[in-house]
């Protein structure tokens, strides 16, 4: 079974504070992706990576940004966290030849105050 | 306007009853389709996947697409209190689209016993 785990089930930090949020995947997937969710907004694609060091930004990378130093890790920066960045985020991994299903993570919930 | 979109609901229905969810999109790209389950406190997991129109059946649930109309429908027959969840549509081109889904914001189903 593909596993995807993320580093936090719950998190909450400081306007300003720089977050960090960690996804692992352990099935040499090639595709990565960070959501966040909001209630009546649905999944909303901040950014996404194709490829070690590789990253695309998706529709909504203001006030975030990625690494992707390992294949099988995928993190998501705040660098300055704010509060309408609380939220839940997600992250999910893919693989082309699969048909590009994407397993997802259980999910971080973020509260900045 | 955006690409997918989705009724958010909610939508209660009692345990039995026939539950139909429904997704628009506007994209004359997208050739896969796809339905997503995601239980309180969980990441989505997929439940359907479909290629361009036709419908496909699996067990009490049916994805159906109709890309002359750019419509997507899932049907739950018999449903349980256990498929109380939100779902979620989403669809991709296909390509050198790097996976990259495009979801709707979900609709969320209560069955009630």
């Amino acid at each position: 079974d593909v596993k995807v785990t993320q580093s936090s089930r719950y998190l909450v930090k400081r306007t300003g504070e720089k977050v960090f949020l960690e996804c692992v995947q352990d099935m040499d997937h090639e595709n990565m992706f960070w959501y966040r969710q909001d209630p009546g907004l649905g999944l909303r694609l901040i950014y996404f990576s194709y490829d070690v060091k590789m990253k695309e930004k998706g529709d909504i990378p203001e006030g975030y940004s990625v690494s992707r130093e390992k294949k099988e890790r995928f993190s998501l920066i705040l660098e300055s966290a704010s509060t309408n960045q609380t939220s839940m985020y997600l992250c999910a991994s893919s693989l082309e030849s699969l048909g590009n299903e994407q397993y997802f993570g259980p999910g971080t919930r973020l509260t900045v105050t | 306007q955006k690409e997918v979109e989705q009724d958010p609901g909610p939508l209660s229905v009692p345990e039995g009853a026939i539950v139909s969810l429904n997704c628009t999109y506007s994209n004359s790209a997208f050739q896969y389709f796809m339905w997503y389950r995601q239980y309180s406190r969980k990441g989505p997991e997929l439940l359907m996947y479909t290629y361009s129109s036709g419908n496909k059946e699996d067990g009490r649930f049916t994805a159906q697409v109709d890309k002359s109309s750019k419509y997507i429908s899932l049907f739950i027959r018999d449903s349980q209190p256990s498929d109380s969840a939100t779902y979620l549509c989403a669809s991709f081109a296909g390509g050198t689209s790097y996976g990259k889904l495009t979801f709707g914001q979900g609709t969320i189903l209560t069955v009630h016993p």
